[in-house]
């Protein structure tokens, strides 16, 4: 079985621009959580999608946004780049997203943002 | 909101020893979940371990056991026979129904294995 994938894996953006980045759930998989990895402030949660609708968000402001499509695909868009928006995004796939659920993640996409 | 905390952030082994992670956790939850994640230089998150707050019993993967002290909310890991597979990053990391499911992660204990 395939794992979850994220493209792109590398990007690099200026400041004042947009980005989405798009992950792949494991076939099967309804649920897709997205996590910002930072030196500074670790790992935070931003937010998950199960079956087309948001279930939940961190604490990010609304530059941050995303969507899950029919087939579980999901992807997550960041407009108005800043510096501090360079990080690692990882998204993780569960079946239903219960805590009870294992979750796999991604290998993350690289953004630096210049 | 809950908050885990890794006091530790670089620790090192000797190969074929036994080295132990810290992790505390604070919550008022009663039905939560914790778990050990690797991250190796690739940087994709790998499951380690994971516990049920409401067993009693200690989690043991092969190599890899948990110290749970519900009372003391603490959580450590112990990785025995260290291998030099075994170097990354090491996050501890919580979860509860009653939070939305979102992992709430320390901010990790980078593990060196010396040959």
């Amino acid at each position: 079985k395939a794992g979850v994938t994220q493209t792109p894996r590398y990007l690099i953006k200026t400041r004042g621009q947009q980005v989405t980045l798009s992950c792949s759930p494991i076939s099967g998989h309804r649920s897709v959580s997205w996590y910002q990895q930072t030196p500074g402030q670790g790992l935070q949660f931003l937010f998950e999608y199960f079956s087309e609708t948001q279930r939940n968000k961190g604490n990010f402001p609304g530059r941050f946004s995303g969507r899950q499509f029919s087939n579980s695909r999901s992807e997550m868009n960041v407009s108005t780049l800043e510096l501090g928006d360079s990080a690692l995004y990882l998204c993780a796939s569960s079946l239903n997203g219960g805590v009870s659920n294992e979750q796999f993640f991604g290998p993350g996409t690289r953004l630096t943002v210049l | 909101a809950q908050t885990v905390t890794q006091s530790q952030p670089e620790m090192s082994v000797q190969e074929a020893e036994t080295v132990t992670l810290s992790c505390t956790y604070d919550t008022s939850e009663s039905d939560y979940y914790l778990f050990w994640y690797k991250q190796p230089p690739s940087r994709q998150m790998i499951l380690v371990i994971r516990q049920e707050a409401y067993k009693q019993q200690n989690a043991t993967e092969n190599r890899f056991s948990v110290n749970f002290q519900k009372a003391a909310k603490s959580f450590s890991l112990k990785i025995s026979d260290s291998q030099l597979g075994d170097a990354a990053m090491y996050f501890c990391a919580y979860r509860s129904p009653n939070t939305g499911n979102q992992f709430y992660f320390g901010t990790g204990t980078s593990l060196t294995v010396i040959p």
